[in-house]
């Protein structure tokens, strides 16, 4: 099985900042990677699918980068609304995995 | 609107069962592979079995396989997930989830997630 080790587990940070939270996968798997949002109380919602492709409605201050191992998700200018735990997948192989999240918190 | 709303969710002893239904709408259902994702009470996400566009092709986590059993009926746009021998660490929400049609394997439309609890 692919392991999916994401960066941090949490981090804080204000209105206007910017955060970068990192993904790594155990093996390569091109860029098939997906980062989803999940708010307290709600369903995870797809940001990014495969590594660098924004979802249709997502603001554009969320970005996604990387290839094989290393994958990035950059979140420039914190709006209130994204202060929430992002996951990381791997969809190259099953069993499908998922990173263990990174909450990001207001500082 | 693309909708997946799931159904089924209840309390239930140690080694009971239980199916979970997941009914869509807003989009041709025949076209993409499903899935079931979970998520324990204050945990991560586990990916928990794949079905494709027609049935053929089937995945289990290592953690389900032989218990659980994913089905789709294409002609009434929906899906289930038959899970049997249940235990404790089965205790979670159950989201019902597309793919989107690529070659490999996203998750974009959730549904809002059944409860299953497993308690005596």
């Amino acid at each position: 099985d692919i392991q999916m080790t994401q960066s941090p587990s949490s981090v804080s940070a204000s209105v206007g900042d910017s955060v970068t939270i990192t993904c790594r996968a155990s093996q390569s798997i091109s860029s098939w990677l997906g980062w989803y949002q999940q708010k307290p109380g709600q369903a995870p919602k797809l940001l990014i699918f495969p590594a660098s492709n924004l979802q249709s409605g997502v603001p554009s201050r969320f970005s996604g980068s990387g290839s094989g191992p290393d994958f990035t998700l950059t979140i420039n200018s914190l709006q209130p609304e994204d202060f929430a735990t992002y996951y990381c997948q791997q969809g190259n192989s099953f069993p499908l995995t998922f990173g263990g999240g990174t909450k990001v918190e207001i500082k | 609107e693309v909708q997946l709303v799931e159904s089924g969710g209840d309390l239930v002893q140690p080694g009971g069962s239980l199916r979970l239904s997941c009914a869509a709408s807003g989009f041709t259902f025949s076209s993409f592979s499903m899935n079931w994702v979970r998520q324990a009470p204050g945990k991560g996400l586990e990916w928990v079995a794949f079905i494709s566009d027609s049935g053929n092709s089937i995945y289990y986590a290592d953690s389900v396989r032989g218990r659980f059993t994913i089905s789709r009926d294409n002609a009434r746009d929906s899906f289930s997930l038959q899970m049997n021998s249940l235990r404790d660490e089965d205790t979670a929400m159950y989201y019902c989830v597309r793919s989107p049609r690529m070659s490999r394997v996203g998750l974009d439309i959730w549904g809002q997630g059944t409860m299953i609890t497993v308690s005596s």
